[in-house]
């Protein structure tokens, strides 16, 4: 059974990062990819971006240009979101999933998903 | 972006009755060399993760109850719960992967009356 284990909660000042990671087991991390998603308090569902881990591509959200940067590590069949500049804004849930991509490598449908990382930014 | 328009925002259904959710793209996520609608359903309970219900707009993921179907092309979709359970109060999304700048509805909030 494959699951997506994320980091733990994160607190975090403005203008700094945070990194959080989501290790894969269960399954080929290389046959997926991996998408990150996130949920401020009490709204909806905002996609960030994914990355293609066997081919090391990734693509982010217009929205979060700049300051995301999707990495993966196959050797170890983890993934990591790292957000930067953070603002009061930024504090969520930010959740990693699973997504098949087909033979253009384009990622479609999350079918797995993590529990979810809480990042709270306050001063 | 394409924007993806859930209604209604949220409402509430006797048991056993049926639940319909609509979403509209703001341009049609139907990919016409394979036929296929690039959309997919997910269903959100308080305090956990999204779970995938639907994709390719009408295929049931596996596990999820046959009371859960989805219909529709191109830029109009439809969710419909047949005769729903106490457990399917829940908050429902649909998400375009047509663009390479994925897109959710706002979702929609299911409760019982």
């Amino acid at each position: 059974q494959v699951q997506l284990v994320q980091s733990g909660a994160e607190v975090k000042k403005p203008g700094s990062s945070v990194k959080v990671s989501c290790k894969a087991s269960g399954a080929t991390f290389s046959n997926y990819a991996i998408s990150w998603v996130r949920q401020a308090p009490g709204q909806g569902l905002d996609w960030m971006g994914g990355i293609i881990p066997i081919f090391g591509t990734s693509n982010y959200a217009q929205k979060f240009q700049g300051r995301v940067t999707i990495t993966a590590d196959t050797s170890t069949s983890t993934a990591y979101m790292e957000l930067s500049s953070l603002r009061s804004e930024d504090t969520a849930v930010y959740y990693c999933a699973r997504a098949h991509y087909d033979s253009q490598r384009l990622p479609y449908y999350m079918d797995v998903w993590g529990k979810g990382t809480t990042v709270t930014v306050s001063s | 972006d394409i924007v993806m328009t859930q209604s209604p925002d949220s409402l509430a259904v006797s048991l056993g009755e049926r639940a319909t959710i609509t979403c509209k793209s703001s341009q049609s996520v139907l990919y016409t060399s394979n036929n296929n609608n690039y959309l997919a359903w997910y269903q959100q309970k308080p305090g956990q993760p999204p779970k995938l219900l639907i994709y390719w707009a009408s295929t049931r993921e596996s596990g999820v109850p046959d009371r859960f179907s989805g219909s529709g092309s191109g830029t109009d979709f439809t969710l419909t719960i047949s005769s729903l359970q106490a457990e399917d109060v829940a908050v429902y999304y649909c998400q375009q992967y047509y663009s390479t700048q994925w897109t959710f509805g706002q979702g929609t909030k299911v409760d019982i009356k």
